[in-house]
């Protein structure tokens, strides 16, 4: 299994620029999560999904947006990229039930920078 | 809001020793305790988690201890390697409403194993 992927590794956007974050887990879990990762500091969460086509928003979902349209795939949107989205962007999944199995599997990260 | 922290952002310590990295908590509603290494340039693993109903739990070389009373979560580290160095997380996660949504994480302890 290759896991969580999560493409590209780095990105640099101009304001107001528009991209996707792409993410894709082979393990057929059923829930996907992405955080940020801003320098020195713990992830936040910025939208999770229970399954395709409900995702749900998380502590900071101001400036994205999802769609889950298969249990495999849970990309993440940018529309106007500000500044302020400079940061490490994580996609995580994990078995869904979450009774003694809170595990979430991370993929490697995507650097994006907005200048 | 409810929030995870740590007391010290750096520690270093010699290889051999045994390290502990310290964790304070204020959502008293948590389910689940989870430790996170984060090594540069990667995704956090997973390294052990207990259960809120637990004040102890052991794997290999590690241990977390739980302390309800005060709100304290610890991670021991046994024996030290050099492969031990990164940044570790504590998280914490509530099943209520399912468990679906993600994890809080604290801001994270840099471990330095010296030569």
């Amino acid at each position: 299994n290759a896991g969580v992927t999560q493409t590209p590794k780095f990105r640099i956007l101009k304001i107001g620029q528009s991209m996707t974050l792409q993410c894709a887990q082979d393990m057929n879990h059923n829930y996907m999560y992405w955080y940020r990762q801003d320098p020195g500091m713990g992830l936040k969460l910025i939208y999770y999904s229970v399954g395709a086509g409900i995702t749900d928003k998380g502590e900071v979902p101001n400036g994205y947006n999802v769609s889950r349209s298969t249990t495999e795939d849970f990309p993440l949107r940018l529309e106007l990229a500000a500044p302020s989205q400079t940061s490490v962007y994580f996609c995580a999944s994990s078995y869904s039930g979450g009774q003694g199995a809170p595990e979430q599997y991370f993929g490697p990260g995507t650097r994006l920078t907005v200048t | 809001g409810e929030s995870v922290g740590l007391h010290l952002p750096t520690l270093s310590v010699q290889e051999g020793d045994n390290s502990i990295i310290n964790c304070a908590y204020s959502n008293s509603a948590s389910d689940y305790f989870i430790w996170y290494k984060q090594e540069s340039g990667k995704g956090p693993q997973f390294i052990i988690d207990i259960r809120s109903n637990m004040d102890k739990r052991q794997g290999q070389r590690v241990t977390v201890l739980l302390n309800k009373t005060v709100k304290h979560l610890s991670l021991q580290i046994a024996a030290t390697q050099p492969g031990d160095s990164a940044v570790y997380f504590c998280a914490e996660k509530s099943l209520e409403g399912g468990g679906a949504d993600g994890l809080t994480f604290g801001k994270g302890t840099h471990l330095i194993i010296q030569p």
